[in-house]
């Protein structure tokens, strides 16, 4: 089954503790993408990656890292968390045109 | 720069009506438009999509048409369903880009 898994799907954590939320694809697509979700504010990108060991800011990456060492793998890495970056969270992916995006069914980030 | 404005959520509707929600765009070129469907608890899905001006996109009695004079892509459908609650979210994106702009979201409930 085609599909984008995340994981956790939930996280609950403290400020400065340093926290992955991995992100996987079976699709061999070459794009991937990570959102923020806020009410009111729709999806935000935060970065994005075109293939393997190329990647690029979106909107709003402050606070945000990412690395894209395998095709089907694009983690987020936030390095010294902060309560703005509580959240809801979505991976996508696409086959590079960026039409159709697949989306991870999200991870709720929590930070205290 | 390009932006997508959606209707101010949440639409609430009896069973069987009629839905519309409304979606415009800034764009400086030609993009192709999407309305992407999150039901509860899981990740957008794509409902349908439009690349080209006067295009229609439709899908599970969804409709919507690119409508350059306008600068919109209005979501209808002629009788919703309870399944059809969701949130709905109008996006565009380049061919030749690498990112995809949202709107804001519509919460949609139906009632029995």
């Amino acid at each position: 089954e085609a599909q984008v898994t995340q994981n956790p799907r939930y996280l609950i954590t403290v400020t400065g503790k340093k926290l992955t939320v991995t992100c996987s694809q079976n699709m061999n697509h070459e794009y991937m993408s990570w959102y923020r979700q806020d009410p009111g504010l729709g999806l935000r990108q935060i970065y994005y990656s075109m293939n393997v060991e190329v990647t690029d800011k979106g909107d709003v990456p402050e606070g945000y890292k990412v690395s894209r060492k395998e095709k089907r793998n694009f983690p987020l890495i936030l390095e010294s968390p902060s309560p703005n970056q509580t959240s809801l969270y979505f991976c996508a992916s696409s086959d590079g045109t960026g039409y159709e995006q697949y989306f991870g069914p999200g991870t709720r980030l929590t930070v205290t | 720069g390009d932006s997508v404005t959606q209707m101010e959520g949440p639409v609430t509707l009896s069973e069987e009506a009629f839905l519309t929600i409304n979606c415009t765009y800034t764009a400086t070129g030609y993009p192709s438009l999407f309305w992407y469907v999150q039901y509860p608890g899981e990740g957008l899905q794509l409902l349908l999509k439009a690349t080209k001006a006067d295009d229609k996109g439709s899908n599970k009695g969804f409709e919507a048409t690119y409508r350059k004079e306008t600068t919109s892509f209005h979501l209808e459908k002629g009788s919703v369903q309870v399944s059809d609650s969701a949130v709905y979210f109008c996006a565009l994106v380049y061919s030749s880009a690498s990112k995809i702009i949202f709107g804001s979201g519509t919460r949609l409930s139906i009632r029995p």
